[in-house]
Protein backbone atom coordinates (compact mmCIF):
# COMPACT_ATOMS: atom_id res chain seq x y z
CA UNK A 1 0.00 0.00 0.00
CA UNK A 2 1.48 3.96 -0.71
CA UNK A 3 1.49 6.23 2.23
CA UNK A 4 3.72 8.28 3.97
CA UNK A 5 6.21 6.55 6.85
CA UNK A 6 7.53 8.53 9.91
CA UNK A 7 10.02 7.70 12.44
CA UNK A 8 9.99 7.23 15.34
CA UNK A 9 6.78 7.64 16.60
CA UNK A 10 8.00 8.96 20.25
CA UNK A 11 11.84 11.07 20.19
CA UNK A 12 13.28 11.85 23.14
CA UNK A 13 16.17 15.13 22.99
CA UNK A 14 18.36 15.44 25.18
CA UNK A 15 19.25 19.75 25.62
CA UNK A 16 22.04 20.56 23.52
CA UNK A 17 21.03 17.71 20.89
CA UNK A 18 20.15 17.63 17.31
CA UNK A 19 17.90 14.77 16.56
CA UNK A 20 16.64 13.73 13.33
CA UNK A 21 12.76 12.78 12.42
CA UNK A 22 12.20 10.38 9.32
CA UNK A 23 10.07 11.02 6.66
CA UNK A 24 9.61 8.61 3.73
CA UNK A 25 6.78 8.30 0.97
CA UNK A 26 6.30 6.06 -1.82
CA UNK A 27 3.18 7.74 -3.52
CA UNK A 28 5.99 9.14 -6.15
CA UNK A 29 4.68 12.94 -4.80
CA UNK A 30 6.88 15.81 -6.15
CA UNK A 31 6.22 18.31 -2.71
CA UNK A 32 6.89 17.33 0.98
CA UNK A 33 6.30 19.34 3.47
CA UNK A 34 7.08 19.53 7.57
CA UNK A 35 4.47 20.75 10.11
CA UNK A 36 4.56 21.16 13.43
CA UNK A 37 1.68 20.91 15.56
CA UNK A 38 1.44 22.32 19.30
CA UNK A 39 -1.60 21.60 21.63
CA UNK A 40 -4.67 23.57 20.81
CA UNK A 41 -3.02 25.04 18.07
CA UNK A 42 -2.93 24.33 14.41
CA UNK A 43 -0.19 23.20 12.20
CA UNK A 44 2.49 25.14 11.43
CA UNK A 45 4.79 24.93 8.33
CA UNK A 46 8.54 24.41 9.44
CA UNK A 47 9.74 23.67 5.84
CA UNK A 48 8.53 22.00 1.90
CA UNK A 49 9.93 21.07 -0.80
CA UNK A 50 8.63 21.26 -4.08
CA UNK A 51 10.81 18.70 -6.43
CA UNK A 52 14.67 17.04 -5.38
CA UNK A 53 17.46 18.71 -4.04
CA UNK A 54 15.11 22.05 -3.46
CA UNK A 55 13.22 22.95 -0.40
CA UNK A 56 12.08 26.42 1.16
CA UNK A 57 11.61 27.91 4.45
CA UNK A 58 8.16 27.98 5.73
CA UNK A 59 6.85 30.02 8.70
CA UNK A 60 8.96 28.90 11.81
CA UNK A 61 11.69 27.60 9.62
CA UNK A 62 14.50 28.71 12.66
CA UNK A 63 16.18 26.36 14.56
CA UNK A 64 15.31 23.42 12.36
CA UNK A 65 17.01 21.96 8.43
CA UNK A 66 15.93 19.88 6.01
CA UNK A 67 17.44 17.60 2.92
CA UNK A 68 15.98 16.44 0.07
CA UNK A 69 18.71 14.39 -1.75
CA UNK A 70 15.64 11.39 -3.12
CA UNK A 71 11.92 12.21 -4.28
CA UNK A 72 11.09 9.54 -1.68
CA UNK A 73 12.18 10.90 1.86
CA UNK A 74 12.78 14.74 3.50
CA UNK A 75 14.45 13.92 6.61
CA UNK A 76 13.97 16.49 9.22
CA UNK A 77 16.51 17.84 11.71
CA UNK A 78 15.95 19.19 14.93
CA UNK A 79 18.82 21.86 15.71
CA UNK A 80 20.10 22.80 19.16
CA UNK A 81 19.46 26.15 18.33
CA UNK A 82 15.44 25.48 18.72
CA UNK A 83 14.61 26.08 22.47
CA UNK A 84 11.44 24.69 22.51
CA UNK A 85 11.31 21.53 20.35
CA UNK A 86 8.49 19.96 22.27
CA UNK A 87 5.33 19.64 19.66
CA UNK A 88 4.03 16.23 17.50
CA UNK A 89 5.95 16.99 14.47
CA UNK A 90 3.81 15.94 10.93
CA UNK A 91 5.71 15.10 7.63
CA UNK A 92 2.79 15.37 4.17
CA UNK A 93 3.41 15.09 0.92
CA UNK A 94 1.50 16.21 -2.05
CA UNK A 95 1.16 15.31 -6.10
CA UNK A 96 2.07 19.00 -6.80
CA UNK A 97 0.89 22.62 -4.73
CA UNK A 98 -2.07 22.26 -5.66
CA UNK A 99 -3.50 18.62 -4.78
CA UNK A 100 -4.43 17.40 -1.38
CA UNK A 101 -1.69 16.71 1.49
CA UNK A 102 -1.63 13.16 2.57
CA UNK A 103 -0.21 12.82 6.55
CA UNK A 104 2.53 10.90 7.96
CA UNK A 105 1.41 9.06 11.67
CA UNK A 106 3.34 11.91 12.96
CA UNK A 107 6.22 11.76 16.04
CA UNK A 108 5.91 13.27 19.13
CA UNK A 109 9.25 14.63 20.71
CA UNK A 110 9.68 15.85 23.65
CA UNK A 111 13.09 17.10 25.88
CA UNK A 112 14.32 15.12 28.76
CA UNK B 1 -6.31 38.89 12.61
CA UNK B 2 -5.62 35.47 11.82
CA UNK B 3 -5.28 33.88 8.35
CA UNK B 4 -7.70 31.19 8.67
CA UNK B 5 -10.22 31.20 11.64
CA UNK B 6 -12.41 29.06 12.86
CA UNK B 7 -15.62 28.37 15.59
CA UNK B 8 -13.81 28.00 18.62
CA UNK B 9 -15.54 25.03 19.86
CA UNK B 10 -15.79 22.67 21.70
CA UNK B 11 -19.43 21.69 20.22
CA UNK B 12 -20.93 19.00 22.29
CA UNK B 13 -23.88 17.39 20.75
CA UNK B 14 -25.91 14.43 21.47
CA UNK B 15 -26.42 11.66 18.55
CA UNK B 16 -28.51 12.54 15.65
CA UNK B 17 -28.24 16.30 15.71
CA UNK B 18 -26.94 18.41 13.19
CA UNK B 19 -23.85 20.34 13.87
CA UNK B 20 -22.27 23.61 11.64
CA UNK B 21 -18.81 24.96 11.50
CA UNK B 22 -17.81 28.30 9.93
CA UNK B 23 -13.96 28.91 8.92
CA UNK B 24 -13.29 32.30 7.45
CA UNK B 25 -9.91 33.14 5.40
CA UNK B 26 -8.33 36.46 5.03
CA UNK B 27 -6.49 36.20 1.51
CA UNK B 28 -8.71 36.43 -1.41
CA UNK B 29 -6.05 35.12 -3.49
CA UNK B 30 -6.67 31.81 -1.80
CA UNK B 31 -7.20 28.93 -4.08
CA UNK B 32 -8.18 25.58 -2.74
CA UNK B 33 -9.74 24.76 0.21
CA UNK B 34 -10.33 21.60 2.47
CA UNK B 35 -11.69 20.14 5.71
CA UNK B 36 -9.73 17.69 7.37
CA UNK B 37 -10.47 15.73 10.31
CA UNK B 38 -8.12 15.08 13.16
CA UNK B 39 -8.08 12.50 16.06
CA UNK B 40 -6.61 13.34 19.06
CA UNK B 41 -2.32 12.54 18.46
CA UNK B 42 -2.99 11.25 15.23
CA UNK B 43 -2.61 12.61 12.17
CA UNK B 44 -5.28 14.70 9.72
CA UNK B 45 -7.03 12.74 7.28
CA UNK B 46 -8.84 14.55 4.36
CA UNK B 47 -12.39 14.70 4.71
CA UNK B 48 -13.35 16.68 1.83
CA UNK B 49 -12.66 19.16 -0.39
CA UNK B 50 -14.60 22.47 -1.16
CA UNK B 51 -15.73 23.79 -4.07
CA UNK B 52 -17.45 26.87 -5.10
CA UNK B 53 -20.76 25.20 -6.11
CA UNK B 54 -20.91 23.43 -2.89
CA UNK B 55 -20.31 19.92 -2.71
CA UNK B 56 -21.98 16.86 -0.29
CA UNK B 57 -20.44 13.57 1.02
CA UNK B 58 -22.97 11.22 2.83
CA UNK B 59 -23.67 13.05 6.13
CA UNK B 60 -21.12 16.16 5.57
CA UNK B 61 -21.87 19.23 3.12
CA UNK B 62 -19.43 21.77 2.38
CA UNK B 63 -20.36 25.35 1.25
CA UNK B 64 -17.46 27.88 0.31
CA UNK B 65 -18.17 31.24 -0.32
CA UNK B 66 -15.65 33.59 -2.19
CA UNK B 67 -17.70 36.99 -1.51
CA UNK B 68 -17.31 36.93 1.81
CA UNK B 69 -14.17 34.37 2.34
CA UNK B 70 -15.60 31.63 4.09
CA UNK B 71 -16.17 27.65 4.09
CA UNK B 72 -18.21 25.90 6.14
CA UNK B 73 -19.15 22.08 7.39
CA UNK B 74 -22.60 20.83 8.15
CA UNK B 75 -23.04 17.31 9.63
CA UNK B 76 -26.25 15.71 9.57
CA UNK B 77 -27.37 13.06 11.98
CA UNK B 78 -24.01 13.08 13.65
CA UNK B 79 -22.57 9.87 15.16
CA UNK B 80 -20.28 8.84 18.32
CA UNK B 81 -17.91 8.13 15.85
CA UNK B 82 -17.98 11.94 14.16
CA UNK B 83 -16.06 12.79 17.55
CA UNK B 84 -12.59 14.17 16.62
CA UNK B 85 -11.54 18.09 15.61
CA UNK B 86 -12.55 19.34 12.02
CA UNK B 87 -9.89 21.83 10.34
CA UNK B 88 -10.00 24.28 7.84
CA UNK B 89 -7.33 23.89 5.40
CA UNK B 90 -6.49 26.80 2.68
CA UNK B 91 -4.03 26.85 -0.11
CA UNK B 92 -2.74 29.47 -2.57
CA UNK B 93 0.02 31.46 -3.74
CA UNK B 94 1.05 28.65 -5.58
CA UNK B 95 -0.12 25.81 -3.64
CA UNK B 96 2.36 25.14 -1.72
CA UNK B 97 1.20 28.21 1.30
CA UNK B 98 -1.10 26.15 3.35
CA UNK B 99 -2.74 27.44 6.16
CA UNK B 100 -4.50 25.20 8.87
CA UNK B 101 -7.05 27.15 10.88
CA UNK B 102 -6.64 26.22 14.86
CA UNK B 103 -9.31 23.26 14.63
CA UNK B 104 -12.87 22.55 15.77
CA UNK B 105 -13.44 20.32 18.46
CA UNK B 106 -16.25 18.10 18.20
CA UNK B 107 -18.05 15.86 21.16
CA UNK B 108 -21.04 13.71 20.28
CA UNK B 109 -22.87 11.77 23.14
CA UNK B 110 -25.16 9.41 23.49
Amino acid sequence: DGGITQSPKYLFRKEGQNVTLSCEQNLNHDAMYWYRQDPGQGLRLIYYSQIVNDFQKGDIAEGYSVSREKKESFPLTVTSAQKNPTAFYLCASSRSGGEKLFFGSGTQLSVL
Amino acid sequence: RKEVEQDPGPFNVPEGATVAFNCTYSNSASQSFFWYRQDCRKEPKLLMSVYSSGNEDGRFTAQLNRASQYISLLIRDSKLSDSATYLCVVRGDGGFKTIFGAGTRLFVKA
